[in-house]
């Protein structure tokens, strides 16, 4: 069983629609949790931080971090056809071993479609 | 300000050749960490330097190698290809030597073992 995992979709969802990706981990020792977007041809763009439990905003974006359930959401508000992407989840643990390494979900492929 | 530069974008090359591979990271980062990614395993972590040190490492054979340079320039080098190999390189750097920077990433290199 992955460490990470995260439903690779495809999702299909009209433009305006509100967008929940989700990840479930299994390593209760992750700490730093992350969301990157990913365009065809380009690498992983981060999107969203958070260390810990609780919630962040960022425009249209809502991340959530729930440690006791080990489960992660991105949410994507008034959804836009630019949102159209693979949208990844990491995560990452805070001693040594952690320098530089991340590990991801599969990525959930999005389509907003006009 | 500069992002993480990968050279070459793509690459072709047959069985048992060599390949290397660069990045630049983001002026003032010292952490490289290089990552493979395939439609199969998704995103997996190959090794992290620092001042010129590996400080850790992924579960990769031997013929993964890797260096950084003073100047926080790294190569990644893939010796005796095999067909497998075949995926996009990403490298990502950060700022610091804290567990819990944030990593950006390349464009990545596409290489293709013929």
């Amino acid at each position: 069983q992955k460490e990470v995992e995260q439903d690779p979709g495809p999702l299909s969802v009209p433009e305006g629609a509100i967008v929940s990706l989700n990840c479930t981990y299994s390593n209760s020792a992750f700490q730093y949790f992350m969301w990157y977007r990913q365009y065809s041809r380009k690498g992983p763009e981060l999107l969203m931080y958070t260390y810990s439990s609780g919630n962040k905003e960022d425009g249209r974006f809502t991340a959530q971090v729930d440690k006791s359930s080990k489960y992660i959401s991105l949410f994507i508000r008034d959804s836009q056809p630019s949102d159209s992407a693979t949208y990844l989840c990491a995560m990452r643990g805070a001693g040594g071993t952690s320098y530089g390494k991340l590990t991801f979900g599969q990525g959930t492929i999005l389509t907003v479609h006009p | 300000k500069a992002g993480v530069t990968q050279t070459p974008r793509y690459l072709i090359k047959t069985r048992g050749q060599q390949v290397t591979l660069s990045c630049s990271p983001i002026s003032g980062h010292r952490s490289v960490s290089w990552y493979q990614q395939t439609p199969g395993q998704g995103l997996q972590f190959l090794f992290e330097y620092f001042s010129e040190t590996q400080r850790n490492k992924g579960n990769f054979p031997g013929r993964f190698s890797g260096r950084q340079f003073s100047n926080s320039r790294s190569e990644m080098n893939v010796s005796t290809l095999e067909l497998g190999d075949s995926a996009l390189y990403l490298c990502a750097s950060s700022l610091a030597d804290r567990a819990g920077e944030k990593l950006f990433f390349g464009s990545g290199t596409q290489l293709s073992v013929l």
